[in-house]
């Protein structure tokens, strides 16, 4: 089974800051990984698919890059908005995510 | 516009069952994979099951294999999930989820639906 460990567990940042955001896989998982936002009391929403692709409607301050084991989420500036739980995903054998990064406004 | 819908969430005893649904509608039902998804109270992420477009093929993570049975009915475009011997480790809300496409991530999720296990 492929785990997914994300990091930080908990990001502290102002509005107008950049994000980094970490997502390491046990093995390779190729492009295979997805990013998504969830808010208190609602679902989840994918961000960004196949490691760099980002879905309908996502900004264009959500950016993902990586490939095999490493990647990483970046919001280029936070808005208000964006202060969430961020999760990776990937594919194999079913699917799993990682812990998940709280990005908590500083 | 893509919409779901949960419902028969609810209290339980643990060793009991519950099925739970999910409406579908605004997308072509029978075109695409359907998972359920869980999370338990101030918890991450934890994939239940999956099952084809079809109906056909169907996988589950070991935590809940041989108890929970995903199924859908394309005539309805509805998916169900059907809990056995519940436990107090299967609280959580359940979501259900459509995939982009075959084996792609999910675009589309409902709002949940709380299932609780307890005496």
């Amino acid at each position: 089974e492929i785990v997914l460990t994300q990091s930080p567990a908990t990001l502290s940042l102002s509005p107008g800051e950049r994000a980094t955001l970490s997502c390491r896989a046990s093995q390779s998982v190729s492009s295979y990984l997805a990013w998504y936002q969830q808010k208190p009391g609602q679902a989840p929403r994918l961000l960004i698919y196949d490691a760099s692709n980002r879905a309908t409607g996502i900004p264009a301050r959500f950016s993902g890059s990586g490939s095999g084991t490493d990647f990483t989420l970046t919001i280029s500036s936070l808005e208000p908005e964006d202060f969430a739980v961020y999760y990776c995903q990937q594919r194999s054998s079913g699917w799993t995510f990682g812990q998940g990064t709280k990005v908590e406004i500083k | 516009e893509v919409q779901l819908l949960e419902s028969g969430g609810g209290l339980v005893q643990p060793g009991g069952s519950l099925r739970l649904s999910c409406a579908a509608s605004g997308f072509t039902f029978n075109n695409y994979g359907m998972n359920w998804v869980r999370q338990a109270p101030g918890k991450g992420l934890e994939w239940v099951s999956v099952i084809d477009a079809g109906g056909v093929n169907t996988f589950y993570p070991d935590s809940v294999k041989g108890r929970f049975t995903i199924s859908r009915d394309n005539s309805k475009n509805t998916l169900y999930l059907q809990m056995n011997s519940l436990r107090a480790e299967d609280t959580a809300v359940y979501y259900c989820a459509k995939e982009q496409g075959f084996m792609r991530p999910f675009d589309c999720w409902g709002q949940g639906t709380l299932v609780t296990v307890s005496s």
